[in-house]
């Protein structure tokens, strides 16, 4: 596909539950981003990629959370022990170039609901 | 501490009028300043953008304003369309994040 493609679209997990939600990037983008989105809320940053460097990881909440992207291509976003207030849409966005000062694509985003 | 506040949180507007949509920023440092548009169940898509050494810019229906003294930047939607109601979302961008606001959720009356 052409897009920024997000696995799976809707994700329910028990409380204390692992999950891991995977993003497959725009073929050849360099830059990976992930934005969790709350409902009624603006995304907000959580980790960036660029290739397979981590560079910046400094939105996400906890140690609980833990992103990937070993080959510089697909990512995964993993939360351990999930707990009621990771319940949101969570985000990924690509971009041909490094950083998001230029147009970056996002995918239509994995719904997370713990219960 | 909210970087980019955006305003009005919800907005009607008649088919054929003028949408207009607000945000200001606190960090001088933002270098690039998008839109982003969000139908529900979809990702936001990037609407048009503008960067602070530009004072407006015009696509189509869609203006940027950008006034830096103020520290302040406009999105405004020409002959609305119900096609147009969704969330709009304005953003700041510095290095390798975007900061967006709250968002605004446009209805266009048909």
């Amino acid at each position: 596909g052409a897009g920024v493609s997000q696995s799976p679209r809707y994700k329910v997990a028990k409380r204390g539950q692992d999950v891991a939600l995977r993003c497959d990037p725009i073929s050849g983008h360099v830059s990976l981003f992930w934005y969790q989105q709350a409902l009624g809320q603006g995304p907000e940053f959580l980790t960036y990629f660029q290739n397979e460097a981590q560079l910046d990881k400094s939105g996400l909440p906890s140690d609980r959370f833990f992103a990937e992207r070993p080959e510089g291509s697909v990512s995964t976003l993993k939360i351990q022990r999930t707990q009621q207030e990771d319940s949101a849409v969570y985000l990924c966005a690509s971009s041909p170039r490094t950083g998001m000062n230029t147009e970056a694509f996002f995918g239509q985003g994995t719904r997370l609901t713990v219960v | 501490q909210q970087q980019v506040k955006q305003s009005p949180q919800s907005l009607i507007v008649q088919k054929g009028g003028i949408s207009i949509i607000n945000c200001a920023y606190e960090n001088t440092a933002f270098d690039y300043f998008p839109w982003y548009q969000q139908f529900p169940g979809k990702g936001p898509a990037l609407l048009i953008a503008i960067r602070p050494d530009v004072s407006e810019k015009k696509e189509g229906r869609f203006t940027i304003s950008f006034n830096k003294s103020a520290k302040q930047f406009s999105l405004h939607i020409m002959d609305s369309q119900p096609g147009d109601s969704a969330t709009y979302f304005c953003a700041a961008s510095l290095n390798d994040k975007i900061i967006f606001g709250k968002g605004t959720r446009l209805h266009i009356l048909p």
